[in-house]
């Protein structure tokens, strides 16, 4: 059964790079594409990219210029890189391959 | 992209009802629909895929029907469990377009 795990750092500060990685376990990256989606505080998901495990990416126009989501195909894990965050980039960060496999997300608050 | 627009954004039942949440796209999605069950502090999880085909282990008092641009999700007979957060998901053309979620229908205790 394949699952999938958040890891990284819960507080960041303003300005700095939010980095999260998704650790794959239980089957392969390869052949699938992986997601990243958001949950700010009493929202609604939000998409924040996808990248194919050969390295292809998409991400939310909203967040494109902000975004790169990378994979590591020997690690079976993926990572996904916000930089110069801010309070509304405060959120639970699920690694996902939607519809139907999700992680547990981890919540990653902005904040000096 | 491809706005989902559910309704209502909250329902106010009691357990034991059914009912019936509705959710809308922008341009036709075909049959890629998804609804997902959210619970407080947890992950989402899948209920329904393609637009009628209940997930393994999903109750048979969950179903879903439509296509194109019109989607309903049925729960007969509500259970305590049941209340919780419901999001329709599209991925028509992924990946060559992104998929996008529906802003959610909050299942309440009247």
């Amino acid at each position: 059964q394949v699952q999938l795990q958040e890891s990284g750092p819960g507080l960041v500060k303003p300005s700095e790079t939010l980095s999260l990685t998704c650790t794959v376990s239980g089957g392969s990256i390869s052949n699938y594409y992986w997601s990243w989606i958001r949950q700010r505080p009493g929202k609604g998901l939000e998409w924040v990219g996808y990248l194919y495990y050969s390295g292809n990416t998409n991400y939310n126009p909203s967040l494109k210029s902000r975004v790169t989501i990378s994979a590591d195909t020997s690690k079976n894990q993926f990572s996904l890189k916000l930089t110069s965050v801010t309070a509304a980039d405060t959120a639970v960060y699920y690694c996902a391959r939607p519809p139907d496999l999700w992680g547990r997300g981890t919540l990653v608050t902005v904040s000096s | 992209e491809i706005v989902l627009t559910q309704s209502p954004a909250t329902l106010s039942v009691s357990a034991g009802e059914s009912l019936t949440l509705s959710c809308r796209a922008s341009q036709s999605v075909g049959r890629a629909l998804h609804w997902l069950q959210q619970k407080p502090g947890q992950a989402p999880r899948l209920l329904i895929y393609g637009a009628s085909t209940r997930a393994t282990g999903i109750p048979a008092r969950f179903s879903a029907s439509g296509s194109g641009t019109e989607f309903t999700l049925n729960i007969s007979s509500l259970q305590s469990e049941d209340f919780a957060v419901y999001y329709c998901q599209q991925d028509n053309d992924w990946p060559l377009s992104a998929y996008s979620f529906g802003q959610g229908t909050k299942v309440e205790s009247k």
